[in-house]
């Protein structure tokens, strides 16, 4: 069963514009929602992560947005580049897991163009 | 941060033998955890990696078809046993930035096909 699930699939998006992606969860227990970033060929690498208690969290150009009684969360990229050009997951946490224990989304390839 | 090295960084393999990965580390770690990361799926934690103990393993991964050794606190190796072209994936090591941080570095992985 798919926990936590992402969307697009894809998503292509002229440079300076604004990317979107979406994450939703079923479990509520869930208490950690990290996105990751990866380049191809290479690892994923944490890029923001956010806890229910705030509903929106920044850093430079990305923004997560955390609505509880939803069980959604979604990360946007403003003045998105083309070097944001990645695949993203979001993924989350649940509480008293290991903290290692995410449960990732099926990851949006972005595609940013000039 | 975390440097992490995995070997090899992708294979082509004939179904029904087996290949060991390697993973090295800069630091020493208590816990170094395997990641499978199938064509167009999400990342899925094969097991935990203690040393010093037996690996944990999650729920539908079992320690005859992915044995994982752990001899030092640098260092790990999961070996992808008998394998079928199911098995084709990226497999990734992982450490913890810190323990209890939840977040993940991760070697930029084993691309291995299966055929």
């Amino acid at each position: 069963q798919q926990q936590v699930k992402q969307s697009p699939q894809s998503l292509i998006v002229q440079k300076g514009g604004i990317s979107i992606i979406n994450c939703a969860y079923e479990n509520t227990a869930f208490d950690y929602f990290p996105w990751y970033q990866q380049f191809p060929g290479k690892g994923p690498a944490l890029l923001i992560a956010i806890r229910p208690d705030v509903s929106e969290k920044k850093e430079g150009r990305f923004t997560i947005s955390f609505n509880k009684s939803a069980k959604q969360f979604s990360l946007h990229i403003m003045d998105s580049q083309p070097g944001d050009s990645a695949t993203y997951f979001c993924a989350a946490r649940r509480a008293g897991a290991g903290s290692y224990q995410l449960t990732f989304g099926k990851g949006t390839k972005l595609s940013v163009i000039p | 941060s975390a440097v992490i090295s995995q070997k090899p960084s992708r294979d082509i393999c004939q179904r029904g033998t087996s290949l060991t990965i390697q993973c090295q580390v800069d630091s020493q770690v208590t816990m170094m955890f395997w990641y499978r990361q199938q064509p167009g799926q999400s990342l899925t934690l094969i097991a935990t990696a203690n040393q010093g103990s037996e690996a944990t393993y999650e729920s539908g991964f079992v320690i005859d078809k992915f044995p994982i050794s752990r001899p030092n606190l640098t260092f790990s190796t999961l070996t992808v046993s008998n394998m079928s072209p199911e098995d084709s994936s990226i497999y990734l090591c992982s450490v913890e930035r810190g323990v209890g941080t939840g977040e993940l570095f991760f070697g930029e992985g084993s691309r291995l096909t299966v055929l």
